[in-house]
């Protein structure tokens, strides 16, 4: 099954500096990958997400993420980081191909990034 | 616009009760889910539906129930037998249908406190 890693539970960094947040995922089948933020007492919402095509995938708030099919990783970065962006990071695989059954929405264990001025 | 509601946004409820947290959305989503959330804790799954009137449990379901009567709302019921049940709800929901491209939409969150 299509399952991801987050290898960073917290991340802190200053403001303006850049930052990475890291995701391994796994899986035999075809791969799609999202990354989701959440801000405090918020729901998460869609930063980007990769279905195919272009391996640098950009998304809102000036984050960007990459596709490395070769080391099975598609971690989320951003050049210089606001104060504004301290909140929890998600990284989800799509959904397997509908084969009937039941397909859970899964994400990762969330990466909190901590910005300081 | 078309999105999905939570409410409340804050419940209190006395031990020994139950409560339902409302979740509805006007996206045509055939799939619906719950979560709990903890803090400092990921997102954990206690039910979700892929169709009305079929639901199945998730990794931490005992405590819970659900019902799923209309495509649009996935009310969650927070029995008297969970244990520990202060914590931050969310609903979400995405297509069913469609291989790989799941986006999840997300409510804002219940946050629930037992006193």
């Amino acid at each position: 099954a299509q399952s991801v890693t987050q290898l960073d539970s917290q991340v802190p960094v200053f403001e303006e500096a850049p930052v990475e947040l890291r995701c391994n995922y796994s899986s035999s089948v075809s791969v799609y990958l999202f990354w989701y933020v959440q801000y405090p007492n918020q729901g998460l919402q869609l930063l980007l997400k990769y279905l195919s095509g272009s391996t640098l995938v950009k998304g809102i708030n000036g984050f960007e993420a990459e596709f490395n099919k070769s080391q099975t990783s598609f971690h989320l970065r951003k050049p210089s980081v606001h104060i504004s962006d301290t909140a929890e990071y998600f990284c989800a695989p799509g959904r397997l191909p509908f084969r009937g059954g039941y397909n859970k929405l899964i994400f990762g264990a969330g990466t909190r990034l901590a910005v300081h001025p | 616009d078309g999105g999905i509601t939570q409410s409340p946004k804050y419940l209190f409820r006395k031990e020994g009760q139950n409560v339902t947290l409302s979740c509805e959305q006007n996206l045509n989503h055939d799939a619906m889910y719950w979560y709990r959330q903890d803090p400092g804790q990921g997102l954990r799954l206690i039910y979700y539906s892929q169709i009305v009137n079929d639901f199945q449990k998730g990794d931490i379901a005992e405590g819970y129930s659900v019902s799923r009567e209309k495509k649009e709302s996935f009310p969650l019921t927070v029995t008297s037998a969970q244990k520990n049940p202060t914590a931050f709800y969310l609903c979400a929901s995405s297509l069913y249908r469609v291989e790989g491209n799941t986006e999840a939409f997300f409510g804002q969150g219940t946050r629930l406190t037992v006193v």
